[in-house]
């Protein structure tokens, strides 16, 4: 019983490159998130989709990109690294997406961009 | 200008005690919360939650008690133990059309340890 499952967990990048955050899950959830924490702070929330075709913006969605073409998997994708992505982002996932609904986390991946 | 505030970076507690971590919040349209709990190099797992209409929720060790007057809620954890030992985030979501998970405002977590 996998869950949320992320790759890599740790990366690091130089100035302008450019990666794929990996992110599946397998308990056929329709919503799926993307958070990054910074050091001291607590969980932003970047971009989610409500299902496999459809994603949105959150909080911090700049410099990064999202698509859903399958239900199982999120990937994230950042364009030109900056040091500000320097970060631990962390993909989640949710049956129905109502408030009161708890989320299933990936275990992370850390990433440094120099 | 945060929306979830938890003012403790850390708490350290005894074996046995009560751990008790708190949240205060600034928005009256929060209607629910959740903590959740992280130990390091994995993710968020959750804990507990309690929404508006309750001032107190239980789930064995775990209670939360909310005061929506004073929009603070706080996380007890009786008897503590080591494997509690991990960082609590404090999260509030807000109702309104359409609202989820997206809408989830996180505070920055306290880092509880339970010394033996």
């Amino acid at each position: 019983n996998a869950g949320v499952t992320q790759t890599p967990k740790f990366r690091i990048l130089k100035i302008g490159q450019s990666m794929t955050l990996q992110c599946a899950q397998d308990m056929n959830h329709n919503y799926m998130y993307w958070y990054r924490q910074d050091p001291g702070m607590g969980l932003k929330l970047i971009y989610y989709s409500v299902g496999a075709g459809i994603t949105d913006k959150g909080e911090v969605p700049n410099g990064y990109n999202v698509s859903r073409s399958t239900t199982e998997d999120f990937p994230l994708r950042l364009e030109l690294a900056a040091p500000s992505q320097t970060s631990v982002y962390f993909c989640a996932s949710s049956n129905t997406g109502i408030t009161n609904e708890k989320l299933f986390f990936g275990s992370g991946t850390q990433l440094s961009v120099l | 200008d945060q929306q979830v505030k938890q003012n403790s970076p850390s708490l350290s507690v005894q074996e046995g005690r009560i751990s008790i971590l708190n949240c205060d919040y600034t928005n009256s349209m929060f209607d629910y919360f959740l903590w959740y709990k992280k130990y390091p190099a994995e993710g968020p797992t959750f804990l507990i939650s309690i929404s508006s209409i309750k001032d107190k929720n239980e789930d064995g060790r775990f209670t939360v008690f909310l005061n929506k007057s004073a929009k603070h809620l706080s996380l007890h954890i009786v008897p503590s133990q080591p494997g509690d030992s991990a960082v609590y985030f404090c999260a509030a979501s807000e109702r309104y059309s359409g609202g989820g998970a997206d809408g989830l405002t996180f505070g920055k977590g306290t880092h509880l340890i339970i010394q033996p």
